[in-house]
């Protein structure tokens, strides 16, 4: 079993829908909780991290993580073609010096 | 120069060549990490640097050499390496002792092994 299942997708919706983006993962140690946005030919770049269970939110996007059933969900409100590109979940045991587990990355597609 | 930079941005070798990957980080960090991304894959950490002194290396085979003469700068020397090689290589830095999710990470290098 992998550490972190991530659907790949592509993902394709329409402009201004609501995508939903999840990660599922075994370890229940973990306590930090990433989103990495990944556009083409560019490196993954933070969008947005979480410390334990909850919710956060940052403009359009929100990110919520349920530790009982171990799974993170990102939203993204009304969606934009800037938007297109992959998301990566990522996860770690702590917050300073430790490795980070990523997910495979889910490839979205905002159309016009 | 701001941020990661990686070169070359796309390298294609033969299995007997030797080459390498260069990575150059401006952030001031003391940390910098060598990753692997392969399609359908999660991002492999191969190496973490740490004050220029390697402090992991998961499993990564000797064919993969990596480098860090100073803190700004990393690199991958690779040889007689394989198809299954073929990858997206990231270089990310950070500040070791801050907090984890704040690794910047390069524009990559795709390396293509035929």
């Amino acid at each position: 079993q992998k550490e972190v299942e991530q659907d790949p997708g592509p993902l394709s919706v329409p402009e201004g829908a609501i995508v939903s983006l999840n990660c599922t993962y075994s370890n229940s140690a973990f306590q930090y909780f990433m989103w990495y946005r990944q556009y083409s030919r560019k490196g993954p770049e933070l969008l947005m991290y979480t410390y334990s269970s909850g919710n956060k939110e940052d403009g359009r996007f929100t990110a919520q993580v349920d530790k009982s059933s171990k799974y993170i969900s990102l939203f993204i409100r009304d969606s934009q073609p800037s938007d297109s590109a992959t998301y990566l979940c990522a996860m770690s045991l702590t917050g300073t010096a430790s490795k980070l587990t990523f997910g495979t990355g889910t490839r979205l597609q905002v159309t016009l | 120069e701001t941020g990661v930079t990686q070169t070359p941005r796309h390298l294609v070798m033969g299995m007997t060549n030797k080459k390498s990957l260069k990575c150059e980080q401006h952030l001031g960090h003391n940390a910098m990490y060598w990753y692997k991304q392969s399609a359908k894959k999660p991002l492999e950490l191969m190496f973490v640097y740490s004050l220029e002194e390697r402090v992991e290396n998961n499993s990564v085979p000797s064919r993969f050499s990596p480098e860090c003469p100073n803190s700004s700068h990393l690199f991958l020397h690779l040889h007689t390496l394989q198809p299954e090689d073929s990858a997206l290589y990231l270089c990310a830095s950070s500040q070791r002792q801050g907090p984890t999710y704040e690794q910047y990470f390069g524009p990559g290098t795709r390396l293509t092994v035929t």
